[in-house]
């Protein structure tokens, strides 16, 4: 069963405006990952937020969660065309060396 | 490190063939994960293991599949018999903690 739901489920945007993607879960979460993948290729680990942590910022990304509105949202600033892949929201229920449920995604397109 | 290593990347078999798919997780990782991506129902968890012991299986689909971790440095999936709805790209992930790692998948297809 998904336990994250990303929204929108695809987004088109041009290079250098920001990237703004939701997720919202049903459960309570140790902790709340977001992962990235390209055409073809397997999903790469991006930043992780813990339940007590409200904000998490990584290079050009943001990550804030609201554990009481059970979501999250991804921000990706000043993007590029690089940055075009599918984004996925995965969440941690258990901690340390469990299994992350993930949504189904969100594909974002960067136009150059 | 090369990352976590799968193989073949490509299958193509009959329906009824036996299947293997194989991993080779990072050195020093102790939790190993196996999911299935398709269009339809996205990333589903097979099975995971930690320290080499099967921790949860609840997402095998059934009796067809089965899964061995013999020793730390490698894993397999197995299907048998296949069958068209099997197709899918089958992912390899391990962590230590936190944050999975990716193979780069197997993309299998029975026809």
């Amino acid at each position: 069963s998904q336990q994250g739901e990303e929204d929108p489920q695809a987004l088109s945007i041009q290079e250098g405006e920001n990237a703004t993607m939701n997720c919202s879960y049903k459960t309570s979460i140790n902790n709340l990952q977001w992962y990235r993948q390209n055409s073809g290729r397997g999903l790469v680990h991006l930043i992780l937020i813990r339940s007590n942590e409200r904000e998490k910022h990584s290079g050009r990304l943001r990550v804030t969660l609201d554990t009481s509105k059970k979501s999250s949202s991804l921000l990706i600033t000043a993007s590029r065309a690089a940055d075009t892949a599918s984004y996925f929201c995965a969440t941690d229920e258990s901690g340390a060396n469990s299994k992350l449920t993930f949504g189904k995604g969100i594909t974002l397109s960067v136009r150059p | 490190d090369a990352g976590v290593i799968q193989s073949p990347r490509h299958e193509v078999t009959e329906m009824g063939q036996e299947v293997t798919l194989r991993c080779k997780p990072i050195s020093g990782h102790n939790s190993l994960f196996w999911y299935r991506q398709t269009m339809m129902r996205g990333l589903e968890l097979l099975i995971y293991f930690n320290n080499n012991v099967p921790i949860d299986d609840s997402g095998m689909p059934e009796d067809r599949f089965s899964a061995k971790m013999p020793n730390a440095s490698f894993s397999t999936l197995k299907i048998q018999p296949s069958e068209p709805r099997d197709s899918a790209v089958y992912f390899c992930a391990s962590s230590l903690i936190y944050g999975y790692t990716f193979g780069s998948g197997t993309r299998l297809t029975v026809v």
